[in-house]
């Protein structure tokens, strides 16, 4: 069965303390890999997509990579503004789970 | 702000009720996806329209029913509801109909009580 689990579920980051978050997947023949950030209530927010390993992207101090098991999010020197639960899914071929699946997340705060 | 649009933005009802929720996707954008999410269960796919033709199943309950009409909206029926069917209802939409490749955008959700 397709699966996307992120660690830690939680994770508590002083201002300016520099982290990772994990994503392994193993989702039969991966088409996309995609990061969402999700603040309470809301929608998620588009990230990343990325699409082979060895793949890198940035957006501020948000840096994700791939590999061909696993997926990080890198947070360089976080702001409380970054606290939110950070989601990670995985666009798999489809079956009976549909065809991106969905951690569960980790929720990330950023204390000043 | 994703573009896309989601009303209610909150539905309070009665167990054995039905339920529609409305979504209108980002201009262009040909596929409609609608998930759930609960505290336990993360976000849960529920079915995928593109461009008016139903594209995917996921775990939907025979009792939740939805199209996508000519107009690209989207409707996503609910009935005979119970408890355990509170819970936030999310649409989101992509230009294409691949789901496994294409970045979806995400509207603000519906919030779901039944009482």
């Amino acid at each position: 069965e397709d699966q996307v689990t992120q660690s830690p579920e939680a994770l508590r980051l002083q201002e300016g303390e520099s982290s990772s978050l994990n994503c392994s997947y193993t989702v039969s023949g991966l088409r996309g890999l995609f990061w969402y950030r999700q603040d309470p209530g809301k929608g998620p927010e588009f990230l990343f997509t990325l699409y082979s390993a060895g793949e890198e992207k940035e957006k501020e101090r948000l840096k994700a990579t791939l590999t061909k098991k696993e997926s990080f999010l890198h947070i360089t020197a976080p702001k409380p503004e970054d606290s939110a639960t950070y989601l990670c899914a995985g666009g798999s071929y489809g079956g009976s789970q549909g065809n991106l699946i969905f951690g569960k997340g980790t929720k990330l705060s950023v204390k000043p | 702000d994703s573009g896309v649009t989601q009303t209610p933005k909150h539905l309070i009802t009665a167990t054995g009720q039905r339920v529609t929720l409305r979504c209108s996707p980002r201009s262009g954008d040909l596929s409609v996806y609608w998930y759930q999410q609960s505290l336990d269960q993360g976000l849960q796919f529920l079915i995928q329209y593109y461009n008016g033709e139903e594209r995917a199943k996921g775990n939907i309950l025979e009792r939740f029913s939805a199209q996508q009409f000519p107009d690209l909206h989207s409707e996503l029926n609910l009935s005979s509801l119970e408890l355990g069917d509170s819970a936030l209802y999310f649409c989101a939409s992509s230009k294409r109909g691949g789901a496994n490749t294409d970045t979806q955008y995400f509207g603000p959700g519906t919030r779901l009580t039944v009482l």
